[in-house]
């Protein structure tokens, strides 16, 4: 059974770097069918997708955030990891990472996030 | 524009029907998946593609589209559907992913 647990630091200051982990246990990262993603959710707000990685360390990442974030794969540990630099107050909030599959159905395409990890709260505060 | 609009809340009675929507430019070309959260839980999927529920997903949750709007419809919705409820699509032009705002559902 596939499984994602992130890790990191639950409390970052302003202006620094946050960085999360998220392990793969049950599949390979290596799977060739699937790509691997960050999506968060600032408390009492909705869902923002960060971006996604291939193992090959392909990514796509949110072009609102495009220029603070790096999210790269380690396949020898099974796990890809999120660092976002120069962290205000509007970036505290619930870290997920998630499984996104994409597909291509009868009448066109589509992208689900068919596994979560538990996901970490992440403060930004001095 | 990679953006997903949803109502904020809707309100149903036990055992009624309630449908919500979420619309944008990317679902004319590309399918909604819709999640459920419910609170400190993480999201999980309920329905995706052309009306597909994921195995466990009761068939009282259905969805639907046309052109730039998707649609997700709980048929005698339930006390334990009460929850927020987000979309999601991906923009055919450069696979990057949007999710809506969400809707909460609230149960009567």
């Amino acid at each position: 059974q596939l499984r994602l647990q992130e890790s990191g630091p639950g409390l970052v200051k302003p202006s620094e770097t946050l960085s999360l982990t998220c392990t793969v246990s049950g599949d390979s990262i290596r799977s060739t069918s699937y790509y691997w993603g960050w999506i968060r959710q600032p408390p009492g707000k909705g869902l923002e997708w960060i971006g996604n990685i291939y193992y090959s360390g392909f990514t796509y990442y949110n072009s609102s955030l495009k220029s603070r974030i790096t999210i790269s794969v380690d396949t020898s540990k099974n796990q890809f990891s999120l660092n976002l630099s120069s962290v205000t107050a509007a970036d505290t909030a619930l870290y997920y990472c998630a499984r996104p599959s994409y597909y291509y159905d009868s009448s066109g395409p589509g992208v689900v996030f068919d596994i979560w990890g538990q996901g970490t709260m992440v403060t930004v505060s001095s | 524009s990679s953006e997903l609009t949803q109502g904020p809340a809707v309100s149903v009675a036990l055992g009624q029907t309630v449908k919500m929507t979420c619309q944008g430019d990317s679902l004319r070309s590309s399918y909604a998946t819709w999640y459920q959260q419910k609170p400190g839980q993480a999201p999980v999927v309920v329905m995706y593609g052309k009306n597909k529920r994921p195995s466990g997903i009761p068939d009282r949750f259905s969805g639907s589209s046309s052109g730039n709007t998707a649609s997700l419809t709980i048929s005698g919705a339930q006390a334990e559907d009460e929850a927020d409820y987000y979309c999601n699509s991906r923009d055919s032009s450069n696979d990057h992913v949007v999710f809506g705002g969400g809707t909460k559902v609230t149960i009567l």
